[in-house]
């Protein structure tokens, strides 16, 4: 098993411009989840999929769109990059549960200029 | 929005040293896990604990549930390099919803 598979690893754009970041996962997880994690603030939810079909906003939505493809795949898109979204973004899956404990990607470092 | 505040944020310390890493709220959780990131990777669970009161053991790694639900802790026994990394710590307040975070805490241990 991958577990939890992202791509670009690296990625750097101009103010601007669009581009889609990857995430699937091969453990029949329901609930999948993208991060962006900045220094000194942890990681803060962008967005949610409880189940295939549904989406749902985190806590820093702004400037962000997802779209879960099928059970194993969550993409999430900046249609604009503007350079307070250099960050690095991590996708996440989780099992259904008491205590839903989350399975992370090795994440994306994104740059925007 | 609901916080979960670490302390210390950074922590410098030698081989063989003891620390305890805090995670403190006013909420109370449903439950509070514990990740460990390390450089250029995704954070990995390390423990969930669930009951008031609760303490369970990893190896040198002691971690602690507040009785209130509203703390936990993290410490390491006679920490070694391997222990280097960013460990975070997150709570649910209900269950079923979504993990906040906190803002981490970054361990050094020089050999």
């Amino acid at each position: 098993n991958a577990g939890v598979t992202q791509t670009p690893k690296f990625q750097v754009l101009k103010t601007g411009q669009s581009m889609t970041l990857q995430c699937a996962q091969d453990m029949n997880h329901n609930s999948m989840y993208w991060y962006r994690q900045d220094p000194g603030m942890g990681l803060r939810l962008i967005y949610y999929s409880a189940s295939e079909g549904t989406t749902d906003k985190g806590e820093v939505p702004n400037g962000y769109n997802v779209s879960r493809l099928n059970k194993r795949e969550f993409s999430l898109r900046l249609e604009s990059a503007a350079p307070s979204q250099t960050s690095v973004y991590f996708c996440a899956s989780t099992t259904r549960g008491v205590t839903y404990e989350q399975y992370f990607g090795p994440g994306t470092r994104l740059t925007v200029t | 929005t609901q916080l979960l505040e670490q302390s210390p944020q950074f922590l410098s310390i030698q081989e063989g040293e003891n620390l305890t890493v805090y995670c403190n709220s006013s909420s109370v959780f449903s439950s509070l896990q514990w990740y460990r990131q390390e450089p250029g990777e995704g954070p990995v669970l390390l423990v969930t604990v669930v009951t008031g009161g609760e303490v369970k053991k990893l190896k040198r790694l002691t971690f602690q549930f507040g009785d209130a639900r509203k703390d936990s802790s993290l410490h390491i026994t006679a920490a070694q390099p391997g222990d280097t990394g960013l460990y975070l710590c997150a709570g649910m307040w209900r269950a079923g919803n979504m993990l906040t975070f906190g803002g981490g805490t970054r361990l050094m241990v020089k050999p």
